[in-house]
């Protein structure tokens, strides 16, 4: 059964902290992408990636970062974490160009205290 | 104008009725497309795909209107395990961007 694995289901974190979020796809998958999903606002795309150590922005880059050193795994960062950014963030992997079939991982849950 | 519009509902029917969601895109490039279910508090998973005119499986229906630019998701003889969130995904091919609709909420009550 193919899988998205996101390494954490709940985080709490203080505001000015540094934060990762990882995410494995076991499918050999090239595409890997972060959403956040707020309440009212659905689906947001943060970042992208469609290979190794490729990385393109979505619609909200601001305040995040992300990085892909091997296939299956896509990071995002938040370099100083801020009460805005309390979210539901979901990663998702795709296989070839233009597929609208993702796989998502199960979300984290974050909270910016 | 967004990208994906859905009506965000909440749609409240009964058991047993059939109930319609639209879906419009303006991107007149996009070529395939896609609908997603979304459980309470879980992740989106692929509920059908779009590719030509329309797609049917069991009681579920997807339509196409290139012209007019949207797409239509259809439940016939509605469940009770049908409730969910349900997001609408254009795809145009050569883009690896995929940008969800923010969703139609669907209650189904006994």
């Amino acid at each position: 059964d193919v899988k998205v694995t996101q390494s954490s289901r709940y985080l709490v974190k203080r505001t000015g902290e540094k934060v990762f979020l990882e995410c494995v796809q076991d499918m050999d998958h090239e595409n890997m992408f972060w959403y956040r999903q707020d309440p009212g606002l659905g689906l947001r795309l943060i970042y992208f990636s469609y290979d190794v150590k490729m990385k393109e922005k979505g619609d909200i880059p601001e305040g995040y970062s992300v990085s892909r050193e091997k296939k299956e795994r896509f990071s995002l960062i938040l370099e100083s974490a801020s009460t805005n950014q309390t979210s539901m963030y979901l990663c998702a992997s795709s296989s070839g160009q233009g597929s609208g079939k993702l796989f998502f991982g199960s979300g984290t849950q974050l909270s910016v205290l | 104008r967004k990208e994906v519009e859905q009506d965000p509902g909440p749609f409240n029917v009964p058991e047993g009725a059939t109930v319609a969601f639209n879906c419009t895109y303006s991107n007149s490039a996009s070529q395939s497309f896609f609908w997603y279910r979304q459980d309470c508090r879980k992740e989106p998973k692929l509920l059908m795909s779009v590719y030509s005119s329309g797609n049917e499986d069991g009681r579920f229906t997807a339509q196409l209107n290139r012209a007019s630019q949207y797409i239509s998701l259809l439940i016939r003889d509605s469940k009770l395990s049908d409730s969910a969130t349900y997001l609408c995904v254009p795809k145009d091919t050569g883009g690896f961007k995929t940008i969800f609709g923010a969703g139609t909420r669907l209650f189904v009550k006994a």
